[in-house]
């Protein structure tokens, strides 16, 4: 998995809580995404990082804040989860974008239910 | 909107057969396109790439063809066995107006592939 980690891989929560996912990276890649896959609905972005500090809204952004502080490590938070949010999320990284020298990398994923 | 998709969402074959998996994308002015394998409880894995200046691009018992005349991209695998039973994605990176789309990626919704010993 490309020298990606993802914490936690599995986590069940209720509705209303707050949640956070981590992605850790060891490759150094300045590109950084959170991804989440659904039935019926492939892989959609959710939020991508361009740098440290530097963010930027995907496809379904809504319900979702992402930081990133260090290159390493790529934060995803759920304010107030609902059960529309339960899914398989997952974060990938690149050395540049798609389309000039790399492409993107993806991590194991975690599975969050929220009831 | 414009998006990427599969003909097929299930394909069997024997062991040993060539497989070729299908993927129609509608934005012409896509440049980029990338195909991924994604296996039970894992993340998906890079398999392979072509750039829309390229008609045919090799890698390690497959093949990407893309036609941009009709819109189509394929995965050939070559020699398939049970271990390359798994999901198969294209994904299309849509070129921006600015010229910088920092990689965002348009999936399909898969094929799954069943290879049978």
């Amino acid at each position: 998995d490309a020298g990606i980690t993802q914490s936690p891989r599995h986590k069940v929560t209720e509705t209303g809580t707050p949640v956070t996912l981590r992605c850790h990276q060891t490759e150094n890649h300045r590109y950084m995404y959170w991804y989440r896959q659904d039935p019926g609905h492939g892989l959609r972005l959710i939020h991508y990082s361009y740098g440290v500090k530097d963010t930027d809204k995907g496809e379904v952004s809504d319900g979702y804040s992402v930081s990133r502080s260090k290159t390493e490590d790529f934060l995803l938070t759920l304010e107030s989860a609902t059960s529309s949010q339960t899914s398989v999320y997952f974060c990938a990284i690149s050395r540049e974008p798609p389309g000039r020298t790399d492409t993107q990398y993806f991590g194991p994923g975690t599975r969050l239910t929220v009831l | 909107g414009e998006s990427v998709g599969l003909h097929l969402p299930t394909l069997s074959v024997q062991e040993g057969d060539n497989s070729i998996i299908n993927c129609a994308y509608s934005n012409s002015a896509s440049d980029y396109f990338i195909w991924y394998k994604q296996e039970s409880g894992k993340g998906p894995q890079f398999i392979i790439d072509i750039r829309s200046n390229m008609d045919k691009r090799q890698g390690q018992r497959v093949t990407v063809l893309l036609n941009k005349t009709v819109k189509h991209l394929s995965l050939q695998i070559a020699a398939t066995q049970p271990g390359d039973s798994a999901v198969y994605f294209c994904a299309e990176l849509p070129a921006s107006a600015g010229g910088t789309s920092y990689g965002k990626l348009t999936f399909g919704q898969g094929t799954i592939l069943t290879v049978h010993p």
